[in-house]
Formats: C-alpha cells, sequence, structure tokens
C-alpha cells in the first residue's frame, strides 16, 4: 500500500526552463510534507517543506504547492540548473503518526544542459 | 560540527552471518530512524525510536533488530532471516516530537552486499 507516490520516476529538462516534480498521496491524516533531494551513494538532504495549513512555500529557486482536496503536491524549481540532476523524493508525515516520515518512490530529474 | 554518521559505507555479508551497522548522531536529536533503498521503491523504514530504551516497528521490520541505549546511537542489526538484505541502508535522526517545521537529517548510508 503506496501511501505517498510519484508516478513519474524519470523527468528531464532543458537548463533555464522550469522543473515540475509532482506527488500524490491517500492517507488523509497526512499535514506535513517535505522535498529531498538524493545524489547516488549519499544520504538525502532536505530541500523544503510545506504545513497543510498552507498551499504554497517558496525558498529561492524552490516552490513546493500542496492542493489539499487533490492530495497533490508538486516542486517547482525555476530556473532549472545542472546540479539540479538528482533523485527526488517527496515524503509526508501525520501529527498523531508519532512523526515518521513515508516516502515516494523517487524521480530522477536530468537536467539537459 | 554536528551531523549523523553512518559506518562502515561499504559492507560485505556472508548468507547465514549478522552483521551491525552503525548510526551515530551528536545533533542531541530525540528520534532516529532507519531506511532501506532499493531501486525503484523509495526509502521505506525499518524501525524508528523516539526516546531512548524505546523503539518501533516501520514497514519493513522482519529479519532486522535494532537497540537505542543512548539518546546518540541507534544500530541495526540485520539478521540471517532477512532474506533479502542486499540494498542501501539510512539512518536519520529528527530533533524532537512537536516540532513540525524540523526536517530529518540522514547519513551518507551504508550500503550492504551479500556474498
Amino acid at each position: 500500500d503506496q501511501q505517498v507516490k510519484q508516478n513519474s520516476p524519470s523527468l528531464s529538462v532543458q537548463e533555464g526552463r522550469i522543473s515540475i516534480l509532482n506527488c500524490d498521496y491517500t492517507n488523509s491524516m497526512f499535514d506535513y510534507f517535505l522535498w529531498y533531494k538524493k545524489y547516488p551513494a549519499e544520504g538525502p538532504t532536505f530541500l523544503i517543506s510545506i504545513s497543510s495549513i498552507k498551499d504554497k512555500n517558496e525558498d529561492g529557486r524552490f516552490t513546493v504547492f500542496l492542493n489539499k482536496s487533490a492530495k497533490h503536491l508538486s516542486l517547482h524549481i525555476v530556473p532549472s540548473q545542472p546540479g539540479d540532476s538528482a533523485v527526488y523524493f517527496c515524503a509526508a508525515s501525520a501529527r498523531f503518526g508519532n512523526e515518521k516520515l513515508t516516502f515516494g518512490t523517487g524521480t530522477r530529474l536530468t537536467i539537459i544542459p | 560540527d554536528g551531523g549523523i554518521t553512518q559506518s562502515p559505507k561499504y559492507l560485505f555479508r556472508k548468507e547465514g552471518q549478522n552483521v551491525t551497522l552503525s548510526c551515530e548522531q551528536n545533533l542531541n536529536h530525540d528520534a532516529m530512524y532507519w531506511y532501506r533503498q532499493d531501486p525503484g521503491q523509495g526509502l521505506r523504514l525499518i524501525y524508528y525510536s523516539q526516546i531512548v530504551n524505546d523503539f518501533q516497528k516501520g514497514d519493513i521490520a522482519e529479519g532486522y533488530s535494532v537497540s537505542r541505549e543512548k539518546k546518540e546511537s541507534f544500530p541495526l542489526t540485520v539478521t540471517s532471516a532477512q532474506k533479502n538484505p542486499t540494498a542501501f541502508y539510512l539512518c536519520a535522526s529528527i530533533s524532537g516530537q512537536g516540532l513540525r517545521n524540523t526536517e530529518a537529517f540522514f547519513g551518507q548510508g551504508t550500503r550492504l552486499t551479500v556474498v
């Protein structure tokens, strides 16, 4: 039972354009969402998060949008840079779920110079 | 320099042997987690601990054991009962319950290979 889904295993984007990574969830108890970036053979690093009381959060080139009614969130990267090439995971947690993070399967983003 | 350290980076195990993966953090975080990454399956939770001397099973705990005798340390033992142990193992910590704006910090991972 995959509670957090990233349906696109890979995405290629031209340098300078916008990258949009999508994530869907099924558990209505999730109220906090995070995006992580991961390079091969390394641990994930935190990018940006959003609480369910918001629908948008920005941090530099990264913006996360949350649509609670659709149980959908997306990560926008503008402009995309070659260093953004990595695997991106979305994760979710529930206030009454012992804070454990449930991860999606990841999307491999490739930025084409 | 605060952080979370996993060792070793690479580990080889013979079939039928138990092995222990180390995870140490000096971030003074209460909660620690073990995840396993397999190709195409994301990160799956093995065990987690929110406080010293207490831990809970995650989604794929079978064949694994943990201990949390100290706040700083959360070792994971992969036992011979784990049928498919070859994977990339990640340890993470979070600063505390109720601090909803705090992200998890991850170690660099341990790649375990059964030979």
